[in-house]
C-alpha cells in the first residue's frame, strides 16, 4: 500500500513570488510515479506535473517545479511567479506500476494575494 | 475530443435511498476509475473497471458497487444511503497503451458529481 502525506492543509502567497507545497510518501513498490493535481473551484483536476521516482531529475513545467527527494519519500511543488489563476486545491499523488489506484493526500489550499 | 462526462453534477438523496452515478470517458480509454473527495480525506480510491472487469477496489463496504459496459462507460452504484456518504464523486479514465510509460498513469477527470446525502 501506498500513502501520501500534505501537512500543509492550507498556504497563501503573494502575487509574483514564490511558494512551495510539502509532500510525502510512503510506498514499498520498487517503482512508482509522484503528481501533483491542481482543483480550481469547478472541481475538475488538473495534472500540474509528474515525476517518475527512477529518475533522479526534477520535473519541470514552466513555472512549476519539484524537488523531488527519493531517500526522504519527499515531493514538493514550487510555483514560481504565483499568478492569480493559481489559486486552488492542489493534491499530491502516487502510483505504483502495478495497477491504476492512485494514492492522494489530503490536499493543500493555495489563495494567491493581489 | 470531448473530456470525461459524468451526470448528474449534483444529486440530493436521503438516507436509506440508493444511487447511480453515471461516467463517460474519453473515447478510445478503457481504464475507468471513481474516487471519493470529502474535505479532510482528500480522494480515497473505489474502484478501477477495464474491459468491463474490476481490476482493483478500494477500502469501501459492499453498498459501493459499480460496472463498466462494452463501451467503457462506467456506472458507480451506493446503495442504502448513510449521511457519512455525502462526497464528491469523481471519475478519471486513462488510455492504456504500453508503448507510451506515461499513458497508463496519466489520469483525465471529471467534474464529479456531488452527492448529498439527507
Amino acid at each position: 500500500a501506498q500513502t501520501v502525506t500534505q501537512s500543509q492543509p492550507e498556504m497563501s502567497v503573494q502575487e509574483a513570488e514564490t511558494v512551495t507545497l510539502s509532500c510525502t510518501y510512503d510506498t514499498s513498490e520498487s517503482d512508482y510515479y509522484l503528481f501533483w493535481y491542481k482543483q480550481p473551484p469547478s472541481r475538475q483536476m488538473i495534472l500540474v506535473i509528474r515525476q517518475e521516482a527512477y529518475k533522479q531529475q526534477n520535473a519541470t513545467e514552466n513555472r512549476f517545479s519539484v524537488n523531488f527527494q527519493k531517500a526522504a519519500k519527499s515531493f514538493s511543488l514550487k510555483i514560481s511567479d504565483s499568478q492569480l489563476g493559481d489559486a486552488a486545491m492542489y493534491f499530491c499523488a502516487s502510483v505504483g506500476n502495478t495497477g491504476n489506484q492512485f494514492y492522494f493526500g489530503t490536499g493543500t489550499s493555495l489563495t494567491v494575494i493581489p | 475530443k470531448a473530456g470525461v462526462t459524468q451526470t448528474p453534477r449534483y444529486l440530493i438523496k436521503t438516507r436509506g435511498q440508493q444511487v447511480t452515478l453515471s461516467c463517460s470517458p474519453i473515447s478510445g480509454h478503457r481504464s475507468v476509475s471513481w474516487y471519493q473527495q470529502t474535505p479532510g480525506q482528500g480522494l480515497q480510491f473505489l474502484f478501477e473497471y477495464f474491459s468491463e472487469t474490476q481490476r482493483n477496489k478500494g477500502n469501501f463496504p459492499g453498498r459501493f458497487s459499480g460496472r463498466q459496459f462494452s463501451n467503457s462507460r462506467s456506472e458507480m452504484n451506493v446503495s442504502t444511503l448513510e449521511l457519512g456518504d455525502s462526497a464528491l464523486y469523481l471519475c478519471a479514465s486513462s488510455r492504456e497503451d504500453w508503448t507510451d510509460p506515461w499513458a497508463n498513469e496519466k489520469l483525465f477527470f471529471g467534474s464529479g458529481t456531488q452527492l448529498s446525502v439527507l
